[in-house]
């Protein structure tokens, strides 16, 4: 089945400071890719995605790049700021299935 | 609108007791999916119902575990004989469909289950 593999677990950098998440994943055939930040006790959002027709999207802050022949796609965060904490999950698409494969989540720490 | 809701928010029960987690997707939502999160880990995909098709049930670790969701509506995940390794939280999300134009999955707040 489908693998999905995200570093770093954990991810510390100064408020101002540029993030960066990545994941690889196994399947060739996927072909979306979305990310879901969660707040501290709250419920997965999703934040941002990606279809395997583009290589990258933006949205202000945020923006997720996807390299679809080394199989990685990238979360970067820009001008971080204290409410960007949280933990950060990245999902692959089984294609056909129509269920999400999750990674194993970042916790991004802002550091005022 | 209102978004997906769960209940209870938080359960305790012994080893041994039977649990019933309940879902209220969004309304309209023909796609219907059940998650388990353990304590710092990530989102275990555990069933997912599409309208009136058959349930995809390939991620319910054991048989102690069965969901049912009748029509487009709400969903109840039973977890039997329950173990201390079941604890965790248990998401349910909906979306719009689950066809071939994939659409957002929306989180409900969870139900923490805490077994002793």
């Amino acid at each position: 089945g489908e693998n999905v593999e995200q570093h770093p677990s954990t991810l510390s950098v100064q408020e101002g400071d540029s993030a960066v998440i990545k994941c690889t994943y196994s399947d060739s055939a996927s072909n979306y890719f979305p990310w879901y930040k969660q707040e501290l006790g709250k419920r997965p959002q999703l934040i941002i995605d990606i279809r395997s027709n583009v290589g990258e999207k933006k949205d202000q802050r945020i923006a997720v790049t996807l390299n679809k022949t080394a199989k990685h796609f990238s979360l970067h965060i820009t001008e971080t700021q204290p409410e960007d904490s949280a933990v950060y999950f990245c999902a692959v698409l089984i294609q056909g299935a129509q269920k999400l494969v999750f990674g194993q989540g970042t916790r991004l720490t802002i550091n005022p | 609108g209102a978004g997906v809701s769960q209940s209870p928010s938080n359960k305790v029960t012994e080893k041994g007791k039977d649990v019933e987690l309940r879902c209220d997707p969004i309304s309209g939502h023909t796609a219907l999916y059940w998650y388990r999160q353990r304590l710092g880990q990530g989102l275990e995909f555990l069933i997912y119902f599409q309208g009136n098709s058959a349930p995809d049930k390939s991620g319910l670790p054991s048989d102690r575990f069965s969901a049912e969701r009748t029509g487009e509506s709400v969903s109840t995940l039973t977890i039997q004989r329950t173990q201390q390794e079941d604890s965790a939280v248990y998401l349910c999300a909906s979306s719009l469909s689950g066809g071939p134009s994939y659409n957002e999955q929306f989180f409900g707040p969870g139900t923490r289950l805490t077994v002793l």
